[in-house]
């Protein structure tokens, strides 16, 4: 069965520092990767996604994102990071042949920005 | 203006009591999902329906309880068998194959025995 590892439960990264959050799924199969925010108290807001084409994806608030198919990672950047993208982030993968649709989330990491 | 909505955000349960979260779209997607959130467990799915009347247990349905009666509604019944509910429960839908099978969530539910 699928699953997903994010090694990280906390990043701590100071104000302006790139960060990087990174995401292992387990099986090679064709795969639909996407990343997700949560801010406290909220649902989860969609950042990037990877569907097929180019192995760099580009999402909202300046993150970005690389498949790599060999060593079935998704990892999460930022070059610069700001006070408010603390927030906890997921990774989640849905099976591209599967009939069930089913998407299956790491356990998150939690970045915080200090000033 | 188009969403996930749910509602209460907020829900108190006394023990023996079932309780139902509601969940609406208005985005006309065909399958939805409930996921239950707890700290350091991330999101664990609890119930998805594809179609209409039509709904699959996930991987923590114990205790649970859903109906897909109509395409926009996804009400989820925590029952008195559920032991441990206190959660943050999530609400989604997803986007038609042919648009990249992307889920999009409400804002969230908060319940807490007492």
């Amino acid at each position: 069965a699928q699953s997903v590892t994010q090694l990280d439960s906390q990043v701590p990264v100071f104000e302006e520092a790139p960060v990087e959050l990174r995401c292992n799924y387990s099986s090679s199969v064709s795969v639909y990767l996407f990343w997700y925010v949560q801010y406290p108290n909220q649902g989860l807001q969609l950042l990037l996604k990877y569907l097929s084409g180019s192995t760099l994806v580009k999402g909202i608030n300046g993150f970005e994102a690389e498949f790599n198919k060999s060593q079935t990672s998704f990892h999460l950047r930022k070059p610069s990071v700001h006070i408010s993208d603390t927030a906890e982030y997921f990774c989640a993968v849905s099976d591209r042949d599967s009939g069930t649709y089913k998407y299956i989330f790491g356990t998150g990491t939690r970045l915080k920005v200090l000033a | 203006d188009g969403g996930i909505t749910q509602s209460p955000k907020y829900l108190f349960r006394k023990e023996g009591q079932n309780v139902t979260l509601s969940c609406e779209q208005n985005l006309n997607h065909d399958a939805m999902y409930w996921y239950r959130q707890d700290p350091g467990q991330g999101l664990r799915l609890i119930y998805y329906s594809q179609i209409v009347n039509d709904f699959q247990k996930g991987d923590i349905a114990e205790g649970y309880s859903v109906s897909r009666e109509k395409k926009e509604s996804f009400p989820l019944t925590v029952t008195s068998a559920q032991k441990n509910p206190t959660a943050f429960y999530l609400c989604a839908s997803r986007v038609t194959a042919s648009s990249g099978n992307t889920i999009y969530f409400g804002e969230g539910s908060w319940l807490t025995v007492v």
